[in-house]
């Protein structure tokens, strides 16, 4: 079945710093990898989404590289704030939506130090 | 606003004692999603229904677990008989389109 992985485990930046958030899966049938962030105590939330058929997208401070023939994403976050700090997940699916499940990666703990 | 919820938010059970854990979806979603997670991290796929219709399970849970659908307002997860490995966070999804989350059912399994 598919695998995601997701690299590094932990990173800890200075405020206004920017990161980069890899992750990698290995099933040809997934077409759609929506991303999610999960601050403590709080629910899992979306944060952007790619599918197969883009290369990029962006949203304010978020950009999102996708690799269709390496089966790479990259998650980019610019001038992060302390309110960045939260978990960050990358997930895949073989649905073109929401509407089948998700395969998550291990996830990326980021800490933005004021 | 609509949101997905879930109850019990925390639930301590014995080993070898029966759990259930309920999930309200949001309105008009078709789509309804469980996970496990471990530690924080480690977030895996358990069962998936459409239309309250089991599409997906994975093999753990047809042999351990319960998860009916029972209305579209309303979906239940259950462990037969708890084991120390099933202390997790168990969270629900419900989709349209995106996947949305509830906030989680903590079980401790004693």
């Amino acid at each position: 079945g598919e695998q995601v992985e997701q690299l590094p485990s932990s990173l800890i930046v200075q405020e206004g710093a920017s990161v980069l958030i890899n992750c990698s899966y290995t099933d040809s049938a997934s077409v759609y990898f929506p991303w999610y962030k999960q601050e403590p105590g709080k629910r899992l939330q979306f944060i952007i989404d790619i599918r197969s058929n883009m290369e990029r997208k962006q949203t304010q401070r978020l950009t999102l590289l996708f690799d269709k023939k390496t089966k790479h994403l990259s998650l980019h976050i610019t001038a992060t704030q302390p309110g960045d700090s939260a978990i960050y997940f990358c997930s895949a699916s073989r649905g073109s939506s929401g509407s089948w499940q998700l395969i998550f990666g291990s996830g990326t703990q980021l800490t933005v130090m004021p | 606003d609509a949101a997905v919820t879930q109850k019990p938010r925390y639930l301590i059970k014995m080993k070898g004692q029966e759990a259930e854990m309920k999930c309200i979806p949001e309105k008009g979603h078709t789509a309804v999603f469980w996970y496990q997670q471990k530690q924080s991290k480690e977030l895996k796929f358990l069962i998936y229904f459409q239309n309250q219709q089991p599409l997906d399970q994975i093999d753990m849970v047809k042999e351990r677990f319960s998860a009916v659908c029972p209305s579209s307002s309303l979906c239940s997860l259950g462990i037969r008989t708890c084991e120390a490995e099933d202390s997790a966070l168990y969270l629900c999804s419900s989709s349209l389109g995106e996947q949305y989350f509830g906030p989680g059912t903590r079980l401790t399994v004693l």
